[in-house]
């Protein structure tokens, strides 16, 4: 199964950008690299998802790298609401199940 | 669009006690997962259903779990005995797509179990 590495935590101020990088040098050639994230006391919920072009949406951006064994997400402006874990994720052995790691604990300082 | 349904939302009991836990997932979405996430660690995968069949139970604790999706909609997990180690948040998730894009994987609220 292909691991991801996070780093433990992070910190960031408001309004600033954040980089949250993700490793994941075993990916497969049709591995998604999804992203979640989870709230204090919330269900984890999605972030984005990508498989080898970058990719935008309202939330955030996924950079991929070109050999595909690391990825980032971009908050562009950080709010103390972003304050949470963040999960990269790679499906379980090819299947449609995702496994969760310890992912990166996010502080956004005021 | 209404999200993941999950009941109780909390729930205290003693060690040897039962204990079921529901979930409705979103309309639509044939795939249904229940998570198990305990203080400080990500959520773990304990079984995967597609429609009201189990695809997936390896990580399932059978001797005092147990997890039914009757008629590929509502699902119920249970726990008979409950052990002090089984207190936890239990995840209810469902999704769209059952390929490898994972399209609309959407999580419930969970519910915080603590066994006493």
């Amino acid at each position: 199964d292909a691991k991801t590495t996070q780093p433990n935590s992070m910190e960031s101020n408001e309004e600033e950008p954040v980089h949250l990088p993700c490793n994941h040098s075993t990916i497969s050639g049709t591995d998604y690299i999804h992203w979640y994230r989870q709230l204090p006391s919330q269900g984890p919920e999605y972030v984005i998802h990508g498989l080898t072009s970058n990719v935008n949406n309202r939330m955030a951006s996924l950079a991929i790298a070109e050999d595909r064994k690391s990825s980032t997400l971009i908050l562009h402006r950080a709010t103390l609401r972003d304050a949470a874990v963040y999960y990269c994720i790679l499906p379980q052995g090819g299947s449609e199940k995702l496994v969760f790691g310890k992912g990166t604990k996010l502080t956004v300082n005021p | 669009e209404a999200g993941v349904a999950q009941s109780p939302r909390y729930k205290i009991i003693e060690k040897r006690q039962s204990v079921a836990f529901w979930c409705n997932p979103i309309s639509g979405h044939a795939t249904l997962y229940w998570y198990q996430q305990i203080l400080g660690q990500g959520p773990k995968l304990l079984i995967q259903f597609q429609n009201n069949g189990v695809v997936d139970d390896s990580q399932l604790p059978k001797d005092r779990f147990s997890a039914e999706r009757l008629k590929g909609v509502d699902s119920t997990l249970k726990i008979q005995p409950a052990k002090l180690e089984d207190s936890a948040v239990y995840l209810c998730a469902s999704s769209l797509t059952m390929d490898r894009e994972i399209r609309g994987y959407t999580f419930g609220s969970g519910t915080r179990l603590t066994v006493v």
